[in-house]
């Protein structure tokens, strides 16, 4: 049983399209991460999420603990958006993570 | 560079033999995590520090597994009598509050 799932596992866009990845967690969570892993392995911290909405540059993430979910949009997305983004709800001291959603912008 | 440092990058090892890893977090944070990552797959919880207290274990984490962080400072990572199945990205992190702040990782290859 997968306590995070993620959609699509796959995304090709073009520049410029506005892209959203979903994330659906079965765990109590006192927190939600949102991850990049780029080609290479390195990853780094998106963002930190407990209610609402957040932004930072292009990016925005939401979620909404009643319904265990949570949302990762990208505006006007751009070649070096290309990387893996992972969901990564936090709780009881430790981390549980999607499989990551693949996302490929091509110029 | 996040300011996590993880050593050796690389390292390949024949199956039986013992490997040990050093994640060098950064200095103010107080909370460090281990994480694993096979290829296509998103990162598996290993284990977490709060300073140099070992406070949760994943049940993945089999006996031949066993991580340290004496003075709450660097942490290490120890496997024994590695098999094939161990070979995957291993993750450490560091955080104080919020944000996690990932080391490159090191790779371990079991032949």
């Amino acid at each position: 049983k997968n306590e995070v799932e993620q959609s699509p596992q796959n995304l090709t866009a073009q520049e410029g399209e506005f892209i959203t990845i979903n994330c659906s967690y079965s765990v109590g969570i006192s927190a939600l991460h949102w991850l990049q892993q780029h080609p290479g392995g390195g990853i780094v911290s998106l963002f930190m999420l407990s209610s609402g909405k957040k932004k930072h540059g292009r990016l925005i993430a939401t979620i909404n603990i009643q319904e265990k979910h949570s949302s990762l949009h990208i505006t006007a997305s751009h070649p070096r958006d290309s990387a893996v983004y992972i969901c990564a709800p936090e709780g009881g001291n430790q981390f549980y993570f999607g499989t990551g959603t693949s996302l490929t912008v091509i110029p | 560079d996040t300011g996590v440092s993880q050593d050796p990058r690389h390292k390949i090892t024949k199956r039986g033999q013992n490997v040990t890893f050093r994640c060098d977090p950064i200095s103010e944070h107080n909370r460090l995590y281990w994480y694993r990552q096979t290829l296509g797959q998103g990162p598996e919880f290993l284990t977490y520090f709060q300073n140099e207290a070992q406070l949760e274990k994943s049940r993945l984490l089999s006996d031949r597994f066993s991580a340290e962080r004496p003075k709450g400072s660097f942490s290490t990572l120890e496997i024994q009598r590695t098999e094939q199945g161990d070979s995957a990205m291993y993750l450490c992190a560091s955080t104080m509050e919020y944000e996690q702040f990932f080391g490159p990782g090191t790779r371990l290859t079991v032949l």
